[in-house]
């Protein structure tokens, strides 16, 4: 089992929906929860970061992490064409050595 | 502000030929370091990481590797390319590595293709 799987998609949708994205993790010892957005041929951004459990909102994002499902969604209010972007989440346990884990990725497109 | 500057943007090269891709940070001190590849279908895969200057950290043996002559400069070098080797080349930067100082900052990176 890897240690983060998270669906490649891709994920198309119409603008003005709302979008949930996922991962899975392996790792009991994970606290540290961030999402990246990564637009093509481009690095990737640092779009949301939640420590252990419960939801975190910025604007139309919300992180949620439930910990004991080994989940964590990212929520897209009244997504827009300029969400489309490859969305990876990324965790680690914080120790000294705790080196982030990223899943694959999942391709969005907002379709106006 | 910090910011992360990464160099060539786009690069050419035929097998067995070398390799030097550039990696500055700006705007912090003592920082972590770290050089990803990016493949289609394969996400992102940790090549070196760096904690200081002059220490490197490998992840994946390969015929790639990396050095830190500063502390805000980070090189990816090989002395003969492989077809394997093309991708998307992304260097980033953290704090630290414990708890929040993990967040990592990435730089616009370079794609390589090796014919």
């Amino acid at each position: 089992q890897k240690e983060v799987e998270q669906d490649p998609g891709p994920l198309s949708v119409p603008e003005g929906a709302i979008v949930s994205l996922n991962c899975t993790y392996s790792n009991s010892a994970f606290q540290y929860f961030m999402w990246y957005r990564q637009y093509s041929r481009k690095g990737p951004e640092l779009l949301m970061y939640t420590y252990s459990s419960g939801n975190k909102e910025d604007g139309r994002f919300t992180a949620q992490v439930d910990k004991s499902s080994k989940y964590i969604s990212l929520f897209i209010r009244d997504s827009q064409p300029s969400d489309s972007a490859t969305y990876l989440c990324a965790m680690s346990h914080g120790g000294s050595q705790g080196n982030l884990i990223f899943g694959k990725g999942t391709k969005l497109s907002v379709k106006p | 502000s910090q910011t992360i500057h990464q160099w060539p943007a786009t690069l050419v090269q035929p097998v067995g030929s070398p390799l030097s891709l550039e990696c500055t940070v700006e705007g912090t001190s003592n920082p972590n370091l770290y050089w990803y590849r990016q493949a289609a279908g394969r996400g992102l895969q940790l090549l070196f990481y760096s904690v200081g200057i002059g220490q490197i950290s490998s992840e994946v043996p390969q015929n790639l590797s990396a050095s830190r002559p500063q502390d805000r400069q980070f090189i990816l070098s090989s002395k003969k390319l492989l077809l394997s080797d093309s991708g998307f080349y992304l260097c980033a930067w953290s704090v630290g590595t414990s708890g929040r100082n993990n967040e990592q900052f990435f730089g616009p990176g370079t794609r390589l293709t090796v014919l």
